[in-house]
């Protein structure tokens, strides 16, 4: 079946970067985009970008570029999403998903079929 | 501030119908892009209830029903249980982000 498992979670200073990975099972790795979205305590769901397991491919959300990157080791199956340049603001549980398309036609037709069971992230002085 | 916008809260009693309604605009809802329909329950991953505005992938009880109009779209739940207590998030896409964007959550309470 398919799975997604994260890492642990971290706890890191304001200013230092995390790396938070997310090991794929069950499927083609290349074939599923994987995307990254956060939820910070008591708050909604915010899509962060996606990497394409396959050729490297990623697109960002313009409010994260700059400072974030999404990398994957197609050896292990595994994605990985760096954020740098913490701050108290990145306190949130950080969530990989698979993107699954189930439609045709111009406009995109996807959605996150399987999750991965969140990383915990704080960030404290 | 979310790019979807979703009430807060909603709440019926146990056998009722509640709706959550999510609003866009024309840079994504009603540029055509789909609408998902995801439940959480606190300290877990979200799970899909609708895709495509109206679909519901197996497993998911016939009480869940989506639909679009223009630049909005909704979420029924009928027969309310006790264990329909959760957040429901909208998502589409966004031409002006360029990617996912989700509504800002409702708590729905039975």
């Amino acid at each position: 079946q398919v799975q997604l498992v994260q890492s642990g979670a971290e706890v890191q200073r304001p200013g230092a970067s995390v790396k938070v990975s997310c090991k794929t099972a069950g499927y083609t790795f290349n074939e599923y985009d994987i995307h990254w979205v956060r939820q910070a305590p008591g708050q909604g769901l915010e899509w962060m970008g996606w990497i394409n397991p396959g050729s490297g491919a990623t697109k960002y959300e313009h409010k994260f570029q700059g400072r974030v990157t999404m990398t994957r080791d197609t050896s292990i199956r595994t994605v990985y999403m760096e954020l740098n340049s913490l701050t108290p603001d990145d306190t949130a549980m950080y969530f990989c998903a698979r993107d699954l398309r189930y439609g045709s036609g111009l406009l995109k037709k996807y959605y996150f079929d399987h999750w991965g069971q969140g990383t915990q992230v704080a960030v404290s002085s | 501030q979310s790019v979807l916008t979703q009430p807060p809260s909603a709440s019926g009693a146990p056998g009722q119908r509640v709706t959550i309604s999510c609003t866009g605009s024309n840079s994504n809802i009603g540029a055509g892009y789909d609408v998902q329909w995801y439940q959480q329950f606190p300290g877990t991953a979200p799970k899909v209830l609708i895709y495509g505005n109206s679909n519901r992938p197996s497993g998911v009880p016939d009480r869940f029903s989506g639909s679009k109009s223009g630049t909005s779209a909704s979420l029924a739940i009928t027969g309310l249980l006790p264990d329909d207590e959760a957040d429901y998030y909208c998502q589409s896409f966004d031409n002006n982000v360029g990617g996912r964007v989700f509504g800002g959550g409702t708590k729905v309470t039975v």
